[in-house]
């Protein structure tokens, strides 16, 4: 089965840093972008950025909320993807999803990762 | 800045009913980059539409999505008791200089 898993999350104060993990399962990871989707609670879905495959040369884009802020970097020896973010603002709080990239939406996701950043 | 809208915020029905949903975007969408999504309370989000209008693996053919151009529709005719919960469209394109993908505010269906 395809299974992605988000690890990292937890509470931390603003203006620090935290990296993410996505380590995936069940599928030819070097074939697919990876998306990181968030959501504040209570709010909806927020694409955060996307890194694409080394068949489209690993490029990455970002969402212009957190454009500066975050990096999103992947190895395919081990089939995982990272998303490191800095300066971190109270409104970064909310579960944070990656997603394998099909074309031009995504499928499956990963049970999220719930990051809260709070003094 | 592309805007994405949904309509209506919220849809107030009864099972066995047909709901519709709007997605909008304020430019230009191939049908190949729109999809559409379901979220329960507490669960991840699950793939119902790609491309506009083909159903994802194991979606009933309630689920039907069409559209073009700006304007996009999730109908799901016969609502079941599990069919309650908020949908969200997502659009990608290439806007400028950057590729963006983007969310939809979501319209949440509910029982009346």
């Amino acid at each position: 089965d395809v299974l992605l898993v988000e690890s990292g999350g937890g509470v931390v104060q603003p203006g620090r840093s935290l990296r993410l993990s996505c380590v995936t399962y069940g599928f030819n990871f070097g074939g697919h972008g990876i998306s990181w989707v968030r959501q504040a609670p209570g709010k909806g879905l927020e694409w955060v950025g996307v890194i694409r495959s080394e068949s489209y040369g690993a490029t990455a884009d970002f969402a212009a909320s957190v454009k500066g802020r975050i990096t999103i970097s992947r190895d395919d020896s081990k089939g995982i993807a990272y998303l490191e973010m800095n300066a971190l603002k109270v409104e970064d709080t909310g579960v944070y999803y990656c997603t394998r990239v099909w074309n031009s939406w995504f499928d499956p996701w990963g049970q999220g990762t719930l990051v809260t950043v709070s003094s | 800045e592309i805007v994405m809208t949904q309509s209506p915020g919220t849809l107030s029905l009864s099972p066995g009913e047909r709901a519709t949903l709007s997605c909008r975007s304020s430019q230009t969408v191939s049908r190949s980059n729109l999809a559409w999504y379901q979220q329960k309370p507490g669960q991840t989000p699950r793939l119902l539409i790609y491309a506009a209008s083909n159903r994802a693996t194991g979606i009933p053919d309630r689920f039907s999505g069409s559209g073009s151009g700006t304007d996009f529709t999730l109908t799901i005719n016969r609502l079941e008791p599990e069919d309650f919960a908020v949908y969200y469209c997502l659009q990608y394109g290439q806007y400028g200089n950057s590729r963006e993908f983007i969310f939809g505010p979501g319209t949440k269906v509910d029982v009346k």
